[in-house]
C-alpha cells in the first residue's frame, strides 16, 4: 500500500524555538495533504489542508503564523511550528491523499510527537 | 453542532467473539465515511470505507454498515484475535474530501 513518512519521529525544543516537520508521500504523488493534531485520548483534530503550489487551507482557530505550511512538491510537506510553546506540545500527523483507483483514501504518516519544555 | 461519537471510550471483549463498535454523527451530510485503526504512537491506518449510497462493506473479518436516516455506522470485527486489540476511529468524508474524526474506541481482545 502507499507509505507517508514524516520526520522526525519525536522532536524535544525549548519555548520559543521553531520546529519543522516533513510529510513525504514515498510511492506515489500527493496533490493534497493534510496536517492533524491529536491530543491523548482525543479524536484527530485537522489543522490545514496543503495543495502542492498553492497557499494551505487553514482549519477555524489554527493560526497560520504559527504553524506555517509549505507543500513545494507533489511528494513533501512541511509543517513549521513557529516560537513554539509547551502548549504546542502534541502528537502532529500528516495524511497524503491519494486518488488512484477512485478511493477518497488518506495514508497517514506516522506521527511526529513534539514536546515544547 | 456537529458531532460524532463512538459508543464508548473503550471495549473488552473474549477472544473470538464478535467486537461491535458503533459510530454516530449529528449535523453532518458525509458523503462516505471510513474506519481507521490507531496503534498507541502510531498514525492511524485506513480500514475500509463506505459510500453514502451503500449499505454494507466487508473485508475478511470486517464489516462496516451506514445507515444514513440513522446517522449511523457500525464496525464489526468477527472471530476477534488479541491482535485486533487497538483503537478504532471512524471518520466522516465531508466536502473537498475533508476528513472529520470520532474520538476513537479502544478495544481489547483478551485471550
Amino acid at each position: 500500500g502507499a507509505v507517508v513518512s514524516q520526520h522526525p519521529s519525536r522532536v524535544i525544543c525549548k519555548s520559543g524555538t521553531s520546529v519543522k516537520i516533513e510529510c513525504r508521500s514515498l510511492d506515489f504523488q500527493a496533490t493534497t495533504m493534510f496536517w492533524y493534531r491529536q491530543f491523548p485520548k482525543q479524536s484527530l483534530m485537522l489543522m490545514a489542508t496543503s495543495n502542492e503550489g498553492s497557499k494551505a487551507t487553514y482549519e477555524q482557530g489554527v493560526e497560520k503564523d504559527k504553524f506555517l505550511i509549505n507543500h513545494a512538491s507533489l511528494t513533501l510537506s512541511t509543517l513549521t511550528v513557529t516560537s513554539a510553546h509547551p502548549e504546542d506540545s502534541s502528537f502532529y500527523i500528516c495524511s497524503a491523499e491519494n486518488l488512484s483507483g477512485g478511493q477518497e483514501t488518506q495514508y497517514f504518516g506516522p506521527g511526529t510527537r513534539l514536546l515544547v519544555l | 453542532s456537529q458531532k460524532i461519537e463512538q459508543n464508548s471510550e473503550a471495549l473488552n471483549i473474549q477472544e473470538g467473539k464478535t467486537a461491535t463498535l458503533t459510530c454516530n454523527y449529528t449535523n453532518y451530510s458525509p458523503a462516505y465515511l471510513q474506519w481507521y485503526r490507531q496503534d498507541p504512537g502510531r498514525g492511524p491506518v485506513f480500514l475500509l470505507l463506505i459510500r453514502e449510497n451503500e449499505k454494507e462493506k466487508r473485508k475478511e473479518r470486517l464489516k462496516v454498515t451506514f445507515d444514513t436516516t440513522l446517522k449511523q455506522s457500525l464496525f464489526h470485527i468477527t472471530a476477534s484475535q488479541p491482535a485486533d486489540s487497538a483503537t478504532y476511529l471512524c471518520a466522516l468524508g465531508v466536502w473537498n474530501n475533508d476528513m472529520r474524526f470520532g474520538a476513537g474506541t479502544r478495544l481489547t481482545v483478551k485471550p
